[in-house]
Formats: C-alpha cells, sequence, structure tokens
C-alpha cells in the first residue's frame, strides 16, 4: 500500500544552520507531495506542496523536489531560525479524496 | 477569523461516557476530515466527507460516529470512551479533496 516514511527525529540544529529532513513514499503512479508543519499547541499548516515529477515546492525559504527516480521528497532550507522549531510531517495524496497519507513526523528544534 | 475551529480544545472524561467534538469551517470548502494524532504524533485520518456525504471511513471502532448537518460542519461523536481513545483530534477542510488541507487546532481528548 502507500505509505511514507521520515527520518526519525528529534533534530537539534545551531540557528543559521542547514537543514535536511529525508522524506521517501511508496506509492503506485504518481501522487501528489506535501510537507505540512506543525507548531507547539497547533495544528498543521501546509508548507508546500509538489504534484508531478521534478516539481520544486518552496515556502518561506523551504524547499523540497519531487524525485520520482528515488521516490523521494526530502526538505531543505540553508538558515534555519529559532522560529522553525516545530514537527514536520511528510504527507502523500493518492487522488483518493484528499486522504493524506502522512509520515512519522520529524521534530526540529533550533537552538539560539 | 478562525478558517477551522474546533470545540472543546480539552477533553477530560470517564471511561464509559459519551461526548462529542464540534468542527465548522467559513472557508467555503466542500471536504472535511477527521485525523487522530497519537501520543508520538502519528495522524490517521478516520473520516472524510464531501457535501455532507460520507467518502472515507478507515477503520475505525463503530463507537465513533461522524456527523455532517451541513458542508461547513462535521462533528464526531464517540460512544462508551476507552482509555486508548485518548489522542489529539484534528479537524481539517479542502476543497475538491486535493490535499491541500486547512487544519483545526486539534481537540486534546484525555479518558481516565
Amino acid at each position: 500500500g502507500n505509505s511514507v516514511t521520515q527520518m526519525e527525529g528529534p533534530v537539534t540544529l545551531s540557528e543559521e544552520a542547514f537543514l535536511t529532513i529525508n522524506c521517501t513514499y511508496t506509492a503506485t503512479g504518481y501522487p501528489s507531495l506535501f510537507w505540512y508543519v506543525q507548531y507547539p499547541g497547533e495544528g498543521l499548516q501546509l508548507l508546500l506542496k509538489a504534484t508531478k515529477a521534478d516539481d520544486k515546492g518552496s515556502n518561506k525559504g523551504f524547499e523540497a523536489t519531487y524525485r520520482k527516480e528515488t521516490t523521494s521528497f526530502h526538505l531543505e532550507k540553508g538558515s534555519v531560525q529559532v522560529s522553525d522549531s516545530a514537527v514536520y510531517f511528510c504527507a502523500l495524496d493518492y487522488n483518493q479524496g484528499g486522504k493524506l497519507i502522512f509520515g512519522q513526523g520529524t521534530e526540529l528544534s533550533v537552538k539560539p | 477569523d478562525t478558517a477551522v475551529s474546533q470545540t472543546p480544545k480539552y477533553l477530560v472524561t470517564q471511561m464509559g461516557n459519551d461526548k462529542s467534538i464540534k468542527c465548522e469551517q467559513n472557508l467555503g470548502h466542500d471536504t472535511m476530515y477527521w485525523y487522530k494524532q497519537d501520543s508520538k504524533k502519528f495522524l490517521k485520518i478516520m473520516f472524510s466527507y464531501n457535501n455532507k456525504e460520507l467518502i472515507i471511513n478507515e477503520t475505525v471502532p463503530n463507537r465513533f460516529s461522524p456527523k455532517s448537518p451541513d458542508k461547513a460542519h462535521l462533528n464526531l461523536h464517540i460512544n462508551s470512551l476507552e482509555l486508548g481513545d485518548s489522542a489529539v483530534y484534528f479537524c481539517a477542510s479542502s476543497q475538491g479533496g486535493n490535499g491541500e488541507a486547512f487544519f483545526g487546532q486539534g481537540t486534546r481528548l484525555t479518558v481516565v
């Protein structure tokens, strides 16, 4: 079946460090891929998305590229801030009425 | 003006009780969802409604019954609560079931 696997957290970085959170997926066909972010005590917010192979999603300095050949959608940011501390979820939507399949989440903690 | 609002935010109740969580969205979306987030932050879809019609019903005990009086509201009623029902429940909405979901702030349910 369809599934998403993320790197385990927590990830702890210093401010201005480079961030990569790995995400790989298993799906037949061509799902849409998403990154959602959950700040402490809040619901999830869509961070970025990509709907087809080689698409790059970007928002707030974050970016991720849909790599069909490696079935990956890794999240990157060149310089993280303390305010980026949150849990990040990779997800796919396989055209099943908006049903999102989530990875297990990766907690990011950025220290000043 | 909150886009997806859930009430209550916190709910503590005893085993065996019946409780409801309400959700409303003012985005004009046609699809609404309930997701469950466990203590390890893993998110899984429970139900989805499109224009008041149930379209996704995952393997959820029939003690859980969603109700959609109109397309802006999706409530979740839970009968005979069990300890294992303790979790954070998120309501979400999207337009056309496209995976770009807007989430509420969540309801933290604790069964004692």
